[in-house]
């Protein structure tokens, strides 16, 4: 059974601050990852999605890396804005229909 | 486009009681998701469907049931309640050949 862990659960920066999130999977046979936002109440947003043949995907200030043999993925957030506030979950897909989440990183960014 | 919406919003039950959880979206997608969101437990598979007519078991299917008798819609229910049951129920969906999943905002239920 696939297992995915975050770290760390949570993580307070102050505004302007690169920061870097980290993902990591237990089975490296996955067809992708995907990062998602969170804010308090809402669902989740799709932030990148990275095929299993791709190494990164980049959108704006932010940057996902992957690296299937390792079993590890990061998320680079550039700048941090106070707006970037939320909670930040990876996912990865191994079988083309399921997908297992991890557990999520509540990022705090202080003006 | 609405997207992705679930219906109720909130819902308290009693334990025993039965419900049933709507999501519908609009965007003509084959494969519809139910997770469950509990602090500290992430998201975790209830049932999923590949399209109209078909459904499959996720990672914690008991105490559930579903259906897909639209392409539309997808329907979650619960026969007989049970506090463990209490959880935020997040409806997802994407169409085939890509794996970008649309969200719905949730369902907070709690059972008493």
């Amino acid at each position: 059974k696939q297992e995915v862990t975050q770290i760390p659960a949570a993580l307070s920066v102050p505004e302007g601050e690169n920061l870097v999130l980290n993902c990591s999977f237990t089975d490296s046979a996955i067809y992708n990852l995907q990062w998602f936002r969170q804010d308090p109440g809402k669902g989740l947003t799709s932030l990148l999605l990275i095929q299993s043949s791709q190494r990164e995907q980049t959108s704006g200030r932010l940057n996902a890396s992957l690296d299937k043999s390792s079993g590890r993925s990061t998320l680079y957030i550039a700048a941090s804005q106070p707006g970037d506030s939320a909670t930040y979950l990876c996912a990865v897909c191994n079988t083309g229909n399921q997908f297992y989440f991890g557990t999520g990183t509540s990022l705090t960014v202080i003006p | 486009n609405a997207g992705v919406t679930q219906t109720p919003k909130f819902r308290v039950l009693k334990t025993g009681q039965s419900m049933t959880l709507l999501c519908a979206q609009d965007m003509n997608h084959e494969y519809m998701y139910w997770y469950r969101q509990d602090p500290g437990m992430g998201l975790r598979l209830i049932h999923y469907s590949v399209g109209e007519g078909t459904t499959a078991k996720g990672e914690v299917p008991d105490g559930y049931n579903v259906s897909r008798l639209k392409k539309q819609n997808f329907l979650l229910g619960l026969e007989s309640a049970a506090p463990s049951q209490t959880s935020v129920y997040f409806c997802a969906s994407r169409l085939a050949g890509t794996y970008e999943q649309y969200f719905g905002p949730g369902t907070r239920l709690t059972v008493t």
